[in-house]
This record gives C-alpha cells, sequence and structure tokens, in this order.
C-alpha cells in the first residue's frame, strides 16, 4: 500500500525552527514531484511548496519564501520542509503530498495524515 | 495571481439529492482544475482530475465539467458518507484551492 508518513510538528515559539518531514512507503518517490499543503485551524487548504522529482528545481508561496525551504532525498524516499522565521499564522497542519508528474505541480493524489505546527509563545 | 471563487460556502442536502458546487477562476486555466474531498480530521482525497476525469477508485456519482474559468462538480445521487468539505485547486501557475464548500446532510 502507498503511504505517506508525516512528522516533526510541534509547539514553537514565534521567531523559532522547525524541520518537519514525510517518509514514503509502498513506492519510489524520485518520479514525482512532491509538495506541502498545509491548513489552519478552522481554514481551507493552501499550497505551501514544491519540488521536482530530481530536486533540481524548488518553489515557495509567496507567503513563505525566504523563510521555509523544501528539500528532498530520493535514496530515503524522504520529503522535508525546513521553516524559519515561523510566525503566528504559519500555526497549520502540515501535508506532504505527491504530485503525479515529476516536474510540475498539477494535482495531489496521495496525501499523508498530516503534522500541526503551533507557533506560539 | 489567478483567484479561486468557490460557491456555495455551505449546502445542505438530503440523501439521493443531485449536489451541485461551482468553481469560477479569474482568468482562463483551461482544464486545469482539480476537486478534493475532505472529511474532518482527514487528508484531503482526490476525486476529479483535469476537470472531469475521475481519479482511479472513486465512484461514479461524482463528476466534473467545465474549462476556462467555470467549473462545476455534481455529485448525482447524495450518499451519507458524502459529507465532507470540497475544494477545487487549480494549477494555472502555482496551486491555489478554493474557499470549500461544506456539504451536510
Amino acid at each position: 500500500e502507498e503511504r505517506l508518513l508525516d512528522s516533526g510538528g510541534d509547539l514553537v515559539q514565534p521567531g523559532g525552527s522547525l524541520r518537519l518531514a514525510c517518509v514514503a512507503s509502498g513506492f519510489t518517490v524520485s518520479p514525482y514531484a512532491m509538495s506541502w499543503v498545509r491548513q489552519a485551524p478552522g481554514k481551507g487548504l493552501e499550497w505551501v511548496s514544491s519540488i521536482s522529482g530530481s530536486g533540481g528545481r524548488a518553489y515557495h508561496a509567496d507567503s513563505v519564501k525566504g523563510r521555509f525551504s523544501i528539500s528532498r532525498d530520493n535514496s530515503k524516499n524522504t520529503l522535508f520542509l525546513q521553516m524559519n522565521s515561523l510566525r503566528a499564522e504559519d500555526t497549520a497542519v502540515y501535508y506532504c503530498a505527491r504530485v503525479r508528474e515529476p516536474d510540475a505541480t498539477t494535482y495531489f493524489d496521495l496525501w499523508g495524515q498530516g503534522t500541526l505546527v503551533t507557533v506560539s509563545s | 495571481d489567478i483567484q479561486m471563487t468557490q460557491s456555495p460556502s455551505s449546502l445542505s442536502a438530503s440523501v439521493g439529492d443531485r449536489v451541485t458546487i461551482t468553481c469560477q477562476a479569474s482568468q482562463d486555466i483551461r482544464n486545469y482544475l482539480n476537486w478534493y474531498q475532505q472529511k474532518p480530521g482527514k487528508a484531503p482525497k482526490l476525486l476529479i482530475y483535469d476537470a472531469s476525469n475521475l481519479e482511479r477508485g472513486v465512484p461514479s456519482r461524482f463528476s466534473g465539467s467545465g474549462s476556462g474559468t467555470h467549473f462545476t462538480f455534481t455529485i448525482s445521487s447524495l450518499q451519507p458518507e458524502d459529507i465532507a468539505t470540497y475544494y477545487c485547486q487549480q494549477y494555472q501557475n502555482y496551486p491555489v484551492f478554493g474557499q470549500g464548500t461544506k456539504l451536510e446532510i
């Protein structure tokens, strides 16, 4: 069975850092672009970042550009999201998601269970 | 930036009803439009991709149509397990989701 397992969410103070991870099982991630999508409490979905299958191209939403960095280790079937300079408005459940394309963010066909990031003093 | 306007924001219907949700793009996005279902406390699930293609394993009562700026998502006969929030998502450039439609019975 194909699965994504998100982890790394925690309570962190404003200005702090956190690194999320997403481990894939049941398939190899290298042919796929991968993304992070977040959902603030009681709110809708917001795309955060995407990375191409090779890891050569990365894209970030304007709301996180310069603070968040997406990366991947295909040898470990793992996706990462390094989050720096965290703000209260970054509080959300973060989902990793698989994109059914290697180089473009089209549609998300497999999702992790989500990991909660809370930014508060 | 492309904006997505999804309506209605909430909808109450009965089992067996035909349910329709619309999504309007602020500019032409061809058929670059997908639909997701999200049940409370769960991750979203892809239902329809590229406006009208049914994801494998998804019941045929779900369907999508449209192109350009106007798109429609339909449940032909509402079932109790369809209670969820539904989102559209465009990918003309960067992914943008609609605001969601909460469906209740």
